[in-house]
């Protein structure tokens, strides 16, 4: 069956550090789809990547990184020198092509808060 | 470009009231989703329609109806709100794709309903 496990409920960290956020996923599809949003304060839910399970290259989008390793099953996002804006609830979602009409399922999400 | 737009933004029901949450999308997309997201949970999919006159089961769709009478709108109903109910409901829209799950799904800001 299909699951996406965020284990980290929580994460505090200072303004300027590194941080990274951890997905792991199910899926007995070879194609399928991982995506991460984020939902600030204010509570609407933002894209930031989408990616596909024959691409396995890392990306970076500014201080943004993500890294996809098909052998463990992990899609894990980075924020580099992190700011107080990053402070944010992040999802984590799978999209499996044998689902008619492209279901996400998400995580449980990662509450990032960022201390100046 | 207002994209997806969701009404209303909040809203108190006693239980055994019923309503209808609107959802509307101007990017001419073929699906809509609504979810809903509860604290812990991430976000789960009620119902969703891959086009105009159209409609399907996601994960919870106890306790609530959709409609999909024109390609732009997408209507959630409950009938007979209970205590249970009480969550964030977004809606999303995204373009339908020869791959299954390829495209990605855009947000609504989200109504919070709360039910006594």
């Amino acid at each position: 069956a299909q699951k996406v496990t965020q284990a980290q409920t929580e994460i505090s960290v200072v303004e300027k550090e590194d941080v990274t956020l951890d997905c792991v996923y199910e899926t007995r599809d070879t194609t399928y789809y991982l995506f991460w949003y984020k939902q600030p304060p204010s509570g609407e839910l933002v894209f930031l990547i989408r990616r596909n399970s024959f691409d396995e290259q890392n990306e970076i989008s500014g201080r943004y990184s993500w890294n996809f390793q098909k052998s463990t099953s992990s899609f894990n996002f980075t924020i580099t020198a992190s700011q107080v804006v990053d402070s944010a609830v992040y999802f984590c979602a799978l999209s499996e092509t044998t689902n008619q009409g492209g279901k996400l399922i998400f995580g449980q999400g990662t509450e990032l808060s960022v201390k100046p | 470009n207002a994209g997806v737009t969701q009404t209303p933004k909040f809203r108190v029901l006693k239980t055994g009231q019923s309503m209808t949450l609107l959802c509307a999308q101007d990017m001419n997309h073929e699906y809509m989703y609504w979810y809903r997201q509860d604290p812990g949970m991430g976000l789960r999919l009620i119902h969703y329609s891959v086009g105009e006159g159209t409609t399907a089961k996601g994960e919870v769709p106890d306790g609530y109806n959709v409609s999909r009478l024109k390609k732009q709108n997408f209507l959630l109903g409950l009938e007979s709100a209970a205590p249970s109910q009480t969550s964030v409901y977004f809606c999303a829209s995204s373009y339908s794709s020869w791959l299954a799950g390829a495209e990605t799904q855009y947000f609504g800001p989200g109504t919070r309903l709360l039910v006594l």
